[in-house]
């Protein structure tokens, strides 16, 4: 199976700073077709998870474009360019690309 | 307006079966794969089960595979997983997904104890 290894698990941030998550995998996650399906969801406490980028670096409709997504193969990034208070939770990258599909560990956003 | 609402769980002895629900609207059911996803209490999300719109692809997690079973109803526009076996690892916060996890429900809590 792959292996989705996100870093840090904490990250304690002001508002208006930048920060980065990675999230790295044990196998390429570039897929026959093309495509590479690594996604990034924010599940903030008591809600289901909502989705920030599919396929790396495609921004979802609706998400506010201080989100940003990059990577190739097994190494990829969030980056978070001027947190506000509501982008608090935890970060977690997902891949669909190779059955059975998983889940990184997650990444919990907090204020410093 | 996309909506998945979960139905069916609840409190279920060790070793006992639980079928749950996902019933899908305002969108095109039949045109989509769809994953259950669990959360353990205040633990990560871990990914179930996959079924394509067709049914014709299905995996599941070394976790669940042999006790679990996806599958769907595109007349109903219903997407089910029946659980089998289950143990008390099984107790989650279980969520039906489009295949993108653009569009989620709200989850329903399957508790597995004696």
């Amino acid at each position: 199976d792959v292996v989705l290894t996100q870093t840090p698990p904490t990250l304690s941030a002001t508002i208006g700073q930048s920060v980065s998550i990675s999230c790295r995998s044990s196998q390429s996650l570039l897929h026959s077709n093309g495509n590479t399906y690594l996604n990034w969801l924010l599940q903030r406490p008591g809600q289901p998870p909502q989705l920030l980028i599919y396929l790396v670096s495609r921004l979802e409709s609706g998400v506010p474009n201080r989100f940003s997504g990059s990577g190739s193969g097994t190494d990829f990034t969030l980056k978070i360019s001027g947190v506000e208070a509501e982008d608090l939770g935890v970060y977690y990258c997902v891949q669909s690309t190779h059955a059975p599909y998983t889940f990184g560990a997650g990444t919990k956003l907090e204020l410093k | 307006e996309v909506q998945l609402v979960e139905s069916g769980g609840g409190l279920v002895q060790p070793g006992r079966s639980l079928k749950l629900s996902c019933v899908a609207s305002g969108f095109t059911f039949s045109n989509y794969g769809m994953n259950w996803i669990r959360q353990a209490p205040g633990k990560g999300l871990e990914w179930v089960a996959y079924i394509s719109s067709g049914s014709s692809y299905i995996y599941y997690a070394e976790t669940v595979k042999g006790r679990f079973t996806i599958s769907r109803d595109n007349a109903k526009n219903t997407l089910y997983l029946q659980m089998t076996s289950l143990r008390s690892e099984d107790t989650a916060l279980y969520y039906c997904a489009s295949p993108r996890y653009n569009y989620w429900g709200q989850g329903v809590m399957v508790t597995v104890s004696s």
